[in-house]
């Protein structure tokens, strides 16, 4: 069975950069058919996808926030990770990481994690 | 971006109701839409794909249906696990966006 796991800091102060690492267990991340993303609710909101990285390191970004986002991939590890710069307090929010069909949809999702951006 | 409306965003009803929530994009998605199920403080849980086909191991009280720009969730028979909120994202083109949620509340 696929399990996503998010770790990172719960707090990060304005101005600095999140960072999140997703650890993948029960499958390869180095699979043909997926992509492994992150997307974020802010609390009592709806959902945002943030991006999406390939095995290969190929990458998708939404747009508004692509200036500020990297993702990148760690096939030896089996994990991806996300980072996040010059954080507001509007990126506070429970961040998942997800496996992505080829296509886009969300088959395997991590079970959140919250960051709270304040001083 | 493709905008996703999900409506109603509040729907009240009982057990063994039949229920439908509608989502309308912004232009097509051709058949490109998946819904989710969240429940509180839980991930998002994928229920149906490519507007129509059901994920493995969903009960077939759900089903999906459109295609275009507006597509429709229906819950055949509301059970009590069934409360919970419902959203619909669209993966026509990028960027990926989801519908701002439908929640399912009793009645």
């Amino acid at each position: 069975q696929l399990q996503l796991q998010e770790s990172g800091p719960g707090l990060v102060k304005p101005s600095e950069t999140l960072s999140l690492t997703c650890t993948v267990s029960g499958g390869s991340i180095s699979g043909t058919n997926y992509y492994w993303g992150w997307i974020r609710q802010p609390p009592g909101k709806g959902l945002e996808w943030i991006g999406s990285i390939y095995y290969s390191g190929s990458t998708y970004y939404n747009p508004t926030l692509k200036s500020r986002v990297t993702i990148s991939v760690d096939t030896s590890k089996n994990q991806f990770s996300l980072k996040v710069s010059s954080v507001t307090a509007a990126d506070t929010a429970v961040y998942y990481c997800a496996r992505l069909g080829l296509y886009g949809k969300v088959d395997y999702w991590g079970q959140g994690t919250l960051v709270t951006v304040s001083s | 971006d493709i905008q996703m409306t999900q409506s109603p965003s509040t729907l009240s009803a009982s057990v063994g109701d039949r229920v439908t929530i509608t989502c309308r994009a912004s232009q097509s998605v051709s058949g490109w839409l998946a819904w989710y199920q969240q429940k509180p403080g839980k991930a998002p849980k994928l229920l149906i794909y490519k507007a129509s086909s059901l994920e493995s191991g969903v009960p077939s009280r759900f089903s999906g249906s459109g295609s275009g720009t507006e597509f429709t969730l229906t819950i055949s028979s509301l059970q009590p696990d069934d409360f919970a909120s419902y959203f619909c994202q669209q993966y026509n083109t990028y960027p990926l966006t989801f519908g701002g949620g439908t929640k399912v509340e009793i009645k």
